[in-house]
């Protein structure tokens, strides 16, 4: 299996600023993912962190809101830029190894 | 578009029953089907993964089946224990997303809320 470390595990942020999130993975993975969790929903796909190239935005996400780096094959972040409270939930970083996907612990950020 | 459906929503039941947890998906032609668990502000921990080929998946207290054909699959939970309770995902790859680098791209349920009583 495949340990992901994200931090920070929670903040609280004010309107309008952004907040980076990091994902460190405990080995080499082609593929890296990032998921939102809103308070009460599901899990739906932001992107995927493409290793050397821009990531791959689902439906609905776009980069400036969501600028995703992913400098090599254990790491990867995610910006959420000018915050509303509607981006408060939980962020989640997973990995693709071993046949399956692995999660991290998630961010949960409330914005204010 | 895939969609995958969990029932029930909740469930709570003294500790020692057997249980289970049913998921259905919209489009049989998928890749794997994995099930999660998720504690209340937590990530998500991988319980069972079931290949499309596969019927069935055992780990320990757990025994996950798949039914393609008709769209479902169901989680069993052995003699519940309190530590057992948590949120329970159900979660589809489809077949069309099952490459290059889509493997993450995970249609998820909304979750059964378990909790089992002492």
């Amino acid at each position: 299996s495949a340990v992901i470390s994200q931090k920070p595990s929670r903040d609280i942020c004010q309107r309008g600023t952004s907040l980076t999130i990091q994902c460190q993975v405990d080995s080499q993975v082609t593929m890296m993912f990032w998921y939102r969790q809103q308070p009460g929903q599901s899990l739906t796909l932001i992107a995927t962190a493409n290793q050397g190239s821009e990531a791959t935005y689902e439906s609905g996400f776009v980069i400036d809101k969501f600028p995703i780096s992913r400098p090599n094959l254990t790491f990867s972040t995610l910006t959420v830029s000018n915050m509303s409270p509607e981006d408060s939930s939980i962020y989640l970083c997973s990995a693709y190894t071993f046949g399956e996907l692995f999660f991290g612990e998630g961010s949960r950020l409330t914005v204010l | 578009k895939q969609e995958v459906t969990q029932i029930p929503a909740a469930l709570s039941v003294p500790e020692g029953e057997n249980l289970v947890l049913n998921c259905s998906f919209t489009d049989s032609a998928i890749y794997n089907l994995q099930w999660f668990r998720q504690d209340p502000g937590k990530g998500l921990t991988s319980l069972l993964l079931i290949q499309s080929s596969q019927r069935e998946q055992t780990s320990g207290r757990l025994n996950a089946s798949l039914d393609k054909s008709s769209g479902r699959s169901t989680l069993y939970i052995a003699a519940s224990q309190p530590g057992d309770s948590a949120t329970y995902l159900c979660a589809v790859l489809s077949q069309r997303d099952a490459g290059g680098t889509s493997y993450g791209k995970l249609t998820f349920g909304q979750g059964t809320i378990l909790t089992v009583h002492p």
